[in-house]
């Protein structure tokens, strides 16, 4: 199993609808999740980071940790063309300050207008 | 606050060269991170250097070298060049080492190897 899994897309969802992306990791004892946005040609920007099981929202930015079945989610509530970008996921896979993030290889989304 | 730094933007070698980035991290973060860039193989880590020593490595050849300076300032280096060394690189600039905290991204060098 790669230790970042997510799903390449595109994705395509209509605006004003909910953006559903997915990423599920390979170690139990990650700790620490991020979700990054990067459109094309620039470099990756936080959407938020996520460390205990649950949901965490931020504005239209909802993301969903689920331990226990190793998946992080986020979603995007009303979606604008403007979200339109490739979302990575990224875990620290052993749960320590001695190991990098991985990151996922990203799922490209479009809103379509 | 300033945010991550990278210079040069762009950059045109010619393979064989050799080639040296820069990167200046947020204020106060004592961790710079590395990574390629590429369209098929997504962001891969290089290196990572914390209070001036490297903590991880990436899979990469010992073409790929990197540093950090007393200011946190890092630089990473390729010699050699090959194609397929062109990619966007990035450095991501945090607080503490590892994947704990937050990692902010600068704005990348894009290397075009000819």
């Amino acid at each position: 199993q790669k230790e970042v899994e997510q799903n390449s897309g595109p994705l395509s969802v209509p605006e004003g609808a909910i953006a559903s992306l997915n990423c599920t990791y390979s170690d139990r004892v990650s700790q620490s999740f991020f979700w990054y946005r990067q459109y094309s040609g620039k470099s990756p920007e936080l959407i938020m980071s996520i460390y205990s099981n649950g949901d965490k929202e931020d504005g239209r930015f909802t993301a969903q940790l689920n331990k226990a079945s190793q998946y992080v989610s986020l979603l995007i509530r009303d979606s604008q063309p403007s979200d339109s970008a490739t979302y990575l996921c990224a875990v620290n896979l052993r749960g320590s300050g001695n190991t990098p993030l991985v990151f996922g290889k990203g799922t490209r989304l479009s809103v379509i207008a | 606050k300033a945010g991550v730094t990278q210079t040069p933007r762009y950059l045109i070698k010619t393979r064989g060269q050799q080639v040296t980035l820069s990167c200046s991290p947020i204020s106060g973060h004592r961790s710079v991170s590395w990574y390629q860039q590429t369209p098929g193989q997504g962001l891969q880590f290089l290196f990572e250097y914390f209070s001036e020593t490297q903590r991880n490595k990436g899979n990469f050849p010992g073409r790929f070298s990197g540093r950090q300076f007393s200011n946190s300032r890092s630089e990473m280096n390729v010699s050699t060049l090959e194609l397929g060394d062109s990619a966007l690189y990035l450095c991501a600039s945090s607080l503490g080492p590892g994947g704990t905290d937050t990692q902010y991204f600068g704005p990348g060098t894009r290397l075009t190897v000819l």
